[in-house]
C-alpha cells in the first residue's frame, strides 16, 4: 500500500517551453502532497506544499509563477514548470500522505528534468 | 521551520555488523514526528523507520532501530546485521502536524561484502 507514482520519470526540454510533471496517489486518497526538488549529491529542498481543492503554499525563495502547482483531486496534483531554463534543471520529487496514514510521507520515484 | 543535522557525509560497514548514523534536528514545535529515509541508486525515497516526539519508546523495524533522546534533540539509526541492500543515501527528517518536513544532508552507507 501507499505506492506514489509520477510522471514523466524523465524529460528534457528546450528552454523557454513549459513542462508538467504529474504526481498520483495509486491506492489511497491524498489529502495533502508535496512537491521537493533535488540537486545532484544533495538534499531533499521542499519546494510547496498542496492540499486538495486549495491554492500550494511555496516555500520562500520558490517562484509561484514559475512552479505552478495543481491539486485538482484527491489522487492527483501536478507541477508545471513554465518557460523553463537550464537552471531548472533538477530532480523533481513529489510525496503524499493521507487520512489516517499518520505524517508518514510516501514518495513518488521522481522526475528527472534537463533544460537545453 | 526545523533543521536536521546529519555530521557524517558517508559511514562504511562490513556486512553482518553493526553501524548507527548520527542525526540532531531542531524545532520549535511540541508535537512533531522523526523519520529516516533511504535514497538507493534508483532515487526513490523509502521510509526506513518512524518516531513519534510524544512518544518515549524507541521506535524498532525488524534490523532498524533508533536512539530517541528527546532532550539532547538526537535521533540516530542503528542498522543490526547489515546486508549488502543496505547501501543507499540516509535521509533523516523532521516533520510537524502540518506536514512541512526538513531533511538533513544525508549520510551516504556503504557496505563492504
Amino acid at each position: 500500500g501507499a505506492v506514489v507514482s509520477q510522471h514523466p520519470s524523465r524529460v528534457i526540454c528546450k528552454s523557454g517551453t513549459s513542462v508538467k510533471i504529474e504526481c498520483r496517489s495509486l491506492d489511497f486518497q491524498a489529502t495533502t502532497m508535496f512537491w521537493y526538488r533535488q540537486f545532484p549529491k544533495k538534499s531533499l529542498m521542499l519546494m510547496a506544499t498542496s492540499n486538495e481543492g486549495s491554492k500550494a503554499t511555496y516555500e520562500q525563495g520558490v517562484e509561484k509563477d514559475k512552479f505552478l502547482i495543481n491539486h485538482a483531486s484527491l489522487t492527483l496534483s501536478t507541477l508545471t514548470v513554465t518557460s523553463a531554463h537550464p537552471e531548472d534543471s533538477s530532480f523533481y520529487i513529489c510525496s503524499a500522505r493521507g487520512w489516517g496514514m499518520g505524517e508518514t510521507q510516501y514518495f513518488g520515484p521522481g522526475t528527472r528534468l534537463l533544460v537545453l | 521551520a526545523q533543521t536536521v543535522t546529519q555530521s557524517q557525509p558517508e559511514m562504511s560497514v562490513q556486512e553482518a555488523e553493526t553501524v548507527t548514523l548520527s542525526c540532531t534536528y531542531d524545532t520549535s514545535e511540541s508535537d512533531y514526528y522523526l523519520f529516516w529515509y533511504k535514497q538507493p541508486p534508483s532515487r526513490q525515497m523509502i521510509l526506513v523507520i518512524r518516531q513519534e516526539a510524544y512518544k518515549q519508546q524507541n521506535a524498532t523495524e525488524n534490523r532498524f532501530s533508533v536512539n530517541f533522546q528527546k532532550a539532547a534533540k538526537s535521533f540516530s539509526l542503528k542498522i543490526s546485521d547489515s546486508q549488502l541492500g543496505d547501501a543507499a543515501m540516509y535521509f533523516c527528517a523532521c516533520g510537524t502536524l502540518w506536514g512541512d518536513m526538513r531533511f538533513g544532508a544525508g549520510t551516504r552507507l556503504t557496505v563492504k561484502p
